[in-house]
């Protein structure tokens, strides 16, 4: 079975400082993967997602994430944060092998520090 | 615009009293699924929907109904709910399949008392 595991239940940063959340899973195959974001009082948002191809995914508001598939990571990455970037993050796997359900990781909690 | 609708966005209940929590998406998705977000343990999924009249269970079923009778509502039914349902519920939808990009509702916040 496929899990996702996101280590930091919570990150603290100063505003303009870079940011990297991590996010490792767990799949014998390549499987889709993505992040998103959820703002307080709101629903998710798609940041990014990757199957294939280049690695290093751009996505919005700045962020960015790379699939490193000898440590089963896609990190996500920002070099500078902005107060507003202050949300919980999901990390998630796709629905693989025949099941339709995606796995969620737990969620990271930024915190963003004037 | 484009969007997935959720109501109510809080409600309060009482143990036993069945309700219901519509889910609505003006985008013709095919896909559409319920999930429940708990402190610690992220999102799980409830049930999903791949078009219309085929459902089928997510992680976590058990206390809860579905159905699919048109392809723009996806209804979450607790028939009997318990203080263990009390959460944060979110529908969600995407054009076919869950491996594209999922839009979400803003959630419905249950309290079961």
């Amino acid at each position: 079975a496929q899990s996702v595991t996101q280590p930091d239940i919570h990150i603290t940063v100063s505003e303009g400082a870079s940011l990297e959340l991590r996010c490792n899973y767990s799949y014998g195959a390549t499987p889709y993967l993505f992040w998103y974001v959820q703002s307080p009082g709101q629903g998710l948002q798609l940041l990014l997602k990757y199957f294939s191809g280049d690695t290093l995914v751009q996505g919005i508001k700045g962020f960015e994430a790379e699939f490193k598939r000898s440590q089963s990571s896609f990190n996500l990455r920002k070099p500078s944060v902005h107060w507003s970037d202050a949300a919980e993050y999901f990390c998630a796997v796709g629905a693989t092998g025949g099941s339709y359900i995606p796995t969620f990781g737990r969620g990271t909690s930024l915190i963003v520090h004037p | 615009e484009a969007q997935v609708t959720q109501n109510p966005r809080y409600l309060i209940t009482v143990t036993g009293k069945k309700l219901t929590v519509t889910c609505s998406q003006n985008m013709n998705h095919e896909y559409m699924s319920w999930y429940r977000q708990d402190p610690g343990l992220g999102l799980r999924q409830i049930y999903y929907s791949m078009n219309v009249e085929v459902t089928d269970k997510g992680d976590v079923p058990e206390g809860y109904k579905v159905s699919r009778k048109e392809k723009r509502n996806f209804p979450l039914i607790l028939e009997s709910p318990s203080p263990n349902q009390t959460s944060l519920y979110f529908c969600a939808s995407s054009p076919r399949t869950a491996n594209e990009k999922l839009f979400f509702g803003s959630g419905t916040q249950l309290s079961v008392l």
